[in-house]
């Protein structure tokens, strides 16, 4: 069951200038969260936000949540070759037992 | 150092072999559960448990089967592997607060 919808499927940009990507979903969450993975590696979490949190910030990363549009936005600000990856966002659906239901990605090419 | 280990990374096999793919972790979570990432579809879940001796299904369990004796051990099970099972696998666990999803380095999977 997708819940998760990201956009766009891929983004290419270069270096030092900000990556934007948006998720959409379908039903009440507890929490969105973002993840990146590197080609064919596991997923790592970047950061989680709470249905009552409307943004969130960690480093470069600042994250935003509408949960009136059920959406959220992953920005990433001065981005370095290094953020060439795959970005998933994951919803945290309120149905006890259901692990997170992932998107499809977004995958950020920087060159330098 | 908290980890996720799944063996093994890469493994080739023939349509029927009976085959397990291990999962081990030191993080002491009682959440543990399987996703398999296909191009073009994102990671599905394949099955989840929330404690010892307790598993569930999830999105795609058919063909699998996994079971639970140990917090720290979650075996992949595949009894008859067919090619459509051809995929990469990843383990993960989560923690209670923040829940928040830690991934094992994948196993890609070949049925032939």
């Amino acid at each position: 069951s997708q819940q998760g919808e990201e956009d766009p499927q891929a983004l290419s940009i270069q270096e030092g200038e900000n990556a934007t990507m948006n998720c959409s979903y379908k039903t009440s969450i507890n929490n969105l969260q973002w993840y990146r993975q590197n080609s064919g590696r596991g997923l790592v979490h970047l950061i989680l936000i709470r249905s009552n949190e409307r943004e969130k910030h960690s480093g470069r990363l600042r994250v935003t949540l509408d949960t009136s549009k059920k959406s959220s936005s992953l920005l990433i600000t001065a981005s370095r070759a290094a953020d060439t990856a795959s970005y998933f966002c994951a919803t945290d659906a309120r149905q006890a037992g259901t692990a997170l239901i992932f998107g499809k990605g977004t995958t950020l090419s920087v060159s330098s | 150092e908290a980890q996720v280990t799944q063996n093994p990374r890469y493994l080739i096999t023939v349509t029927g072999k009976k085959l397990t793919v291990t999962c081990s972790q030191n993080m002491n979570h009682e959440y543990m559960s399987w996703y398999r990432q296909d191009p073009g579809l994102g990671l599905r879940q394949i099955y989840y448990s929330m404690n010892v001796e307790v598993t569930d299904k999830g999105d795609v369990p058919e063909g699998y089967k996994v079971s639970r004796k140990e917090k720290r051990n979650f075996p992949l099970i595949l009894e008859s592997p067919s090619p459509n099972q051809t995929s990469l696998y990843f383990c993960a666990t989560r923690s209670s607060y923040p829940e928040k999803l830690f991934f094992g380095s994948g196993t890609q999977l070949s049925v032939l």
